[in-house]
């Protein structure tokens, strides 16, 4: 299964974009990207998905290399309500966890 | 609310007790998975189901962990003679059986004392 790495953490201010790349030099030809946001004491919760190029939903954009080892996952002016843990997650069925990029919106 | 729930929300338990908990899935999911979080760390995951069929553990389950699906809709949970590493948030997902987004609930919180 396809390890991925993130980083640990990123402070942004309230409005900005918040751009979190993630690496996953290993990941299958038949994997897909799946970002989720997790706050405390709650179960993650489902962001976006992708498999190439470019994915867009109402809460964010989902940026994948024509070669795949890397996604970035792009929020849009984020608000106090955006702070959380992120996870970058690749494959099918089973999802790895790492331990996420810890986003911290500043007002 | 048809989102994944689960029960208790928390449970606080002496060491050694056995403890069970409860997940019932989207209805529709054919998939069900648990997961075991500890603090500061991702969920990992534990087992899956689908339908009634235990179709995968991870090493991280011992012979203490056994977990049930037995009619393909909700799925039990027990930890045999708790030790206090057992300690953590016990997620459960389920998912359509073409894959795709897993769908959390909020988590069971055990405390082993």
């Amino acid at each position: 299964l396809a390890k991925t790495t993130q980083p640990i953490s990123m402070d942004s201010y309230e409005g900005q974009e918040v751009n979190i790349t993630c690496s996953h030099n290993n990941i299958a030809t038949n994997d897909y990207i799946t970002w989720y946001q997790q706050f405390p004491s709650q179960g993650p919760r489902f962001i976006i998905q992708g498999y190439k190029t470019k994915v867009t939903n109402e809460v964010a954009s989902l940026f994948i290399p024509a070669d795949r080892k890397s996604s970035t996952l792009s929020l849009p002016r984020v608000s106090l309500s955006d702070t959380a843990v992120y996870y970058c997650l690749v494959g099918g069925y089973k999802y790895i966890f790492g331990t996420g990029t810890r986003l911290k919106v500043l007002a | 609310d048809t989102g994944v729930s689960q029960d208790p929300r928390h449970k606080i338990t002496k060491r050694g007790q056995n403890v069970t908990f409860r997940c019932d899935p989207i209805s529709e999911h054919n998939r069900l998975y648990w997961y075991r979080q500890t603090l500061g760390q991702g969920p990992e995951f534990l087992t899956y189901f689908q339908n009634e069929a235990q179709l995968e553990k991870s090493r991280l389950l011992s012979d203490r962990f056994s977990a049930e699906r037995p009619k393909g809709s909700f799925s039990t949970l027990e930890i045999q003679r708790t030790e206090q590493g057992d300690s953590a948030m016990y997620l459960c997902a389920s998912s359509p059986v073409g894959g795709g987004e897993q769908f959390f609930g909020p988590g069971t919180r055990l405390t082993v004392l």
